[in-house]
């Protein structure tokens, strides 16, 4: 399974924007780029994916780099809601894509 | 539109009892997963099921470890004669058919197994 580095922990500000940073140098052209988070007591919460252009929802962007080597989630107003563990996340489009397999992700902190 | 449900949401067994997990899936949704969750350590995959059937059991341990998800019901993970290393947290997630390529699974809130 191809394997993605994130930073331990982060730390950012209330209201404003957080960039967490993926890393995925050996990421196959199939491969999607999911992000989850995990809220303390909780279980994980989707928040985005994407394959090899920029997106867009509700809750944050994620930035594709060009050669897909890299991947960035994009809070654009933190909120004390959004401290949690961010996880990044490869699949195939095919076969077992379904079978997530988390790291240890990135702890965001958010300073009121 | 309720969540995914799991219960308990703690669970307290003594070494060599049995432990039953229940998850029941968000309405729609016939693919269940689960994970489990050692302290410290990322969400592993477990197994994943659709109705009546096991279709990728690859991250179960070979021994004591079982799973279900009758036609009616909730999907149920056994865990027969339990031991300290059995404790965690066991996390189940649903899926519906159309977004499965996607990879969009909806978690429960967990269940919490302690071992004594």
């Amino acid at each position: 399974d191809a394997k993605t580095t994130q930073p331990n922990s982060m730390e950012s500000n209330e209201e404003e924007p957080v960039h967490l940073p993926c890393n995925h140098s050996t990421i196959s052209g199939t491969d999607y780029i999911h992000w989850y988070r995990q809220l303390p007591s909780q279980g994980p919460e989707y928040v985005i994916h994407g394959l090899t252009s920029n997106v867009n929802n509700r809750m944050a962007s994620l930035a594709i780099a060009e050669d897909r080597k890299s991947s960035t989630l994009i809070l654009h107003r933190a909120t004390l809601r959004d401290a949690a563990v961010y996880y990044c996340i490869l699949s195939g489009s095919g076969g077992s894509n379904y079978k997530l397999t988390f790291g240890k992700g990135t702890l965001l902190t958010v300073n009121p | 539109n309720a969540g995914v449900m799991q219960n308990p949401r703690h669970l307290v067994r003594r070494r060599g009892q049995e432990a039953r997990l229940r998850c029941s899936p968000m309405k729609g949704h016939s693919h269940v997963y689960w994970y489990r969750q050692l302290p410290e350590e990322g969400l592993k995959f477990m197994v994943y099921l659709q109705k009546e059937n096991i279709i990728d059991e690859s991250g179960m341990p070979k021994e004591r470890f079982s799973a279900e998800f009758p036609k009616e019901g909730p999907s149920i993970l056994r865990i027969q004669q339990v031991v300290r290393g059995d404790s965690a947290a066991y996390f189940c997630a649903s899926s519906p058919p159309s977004r499965a390529d996607y990879n969009e699974q909806f978690f429960g809130p967990g269940t919490r197994l302690t071992v004594l």
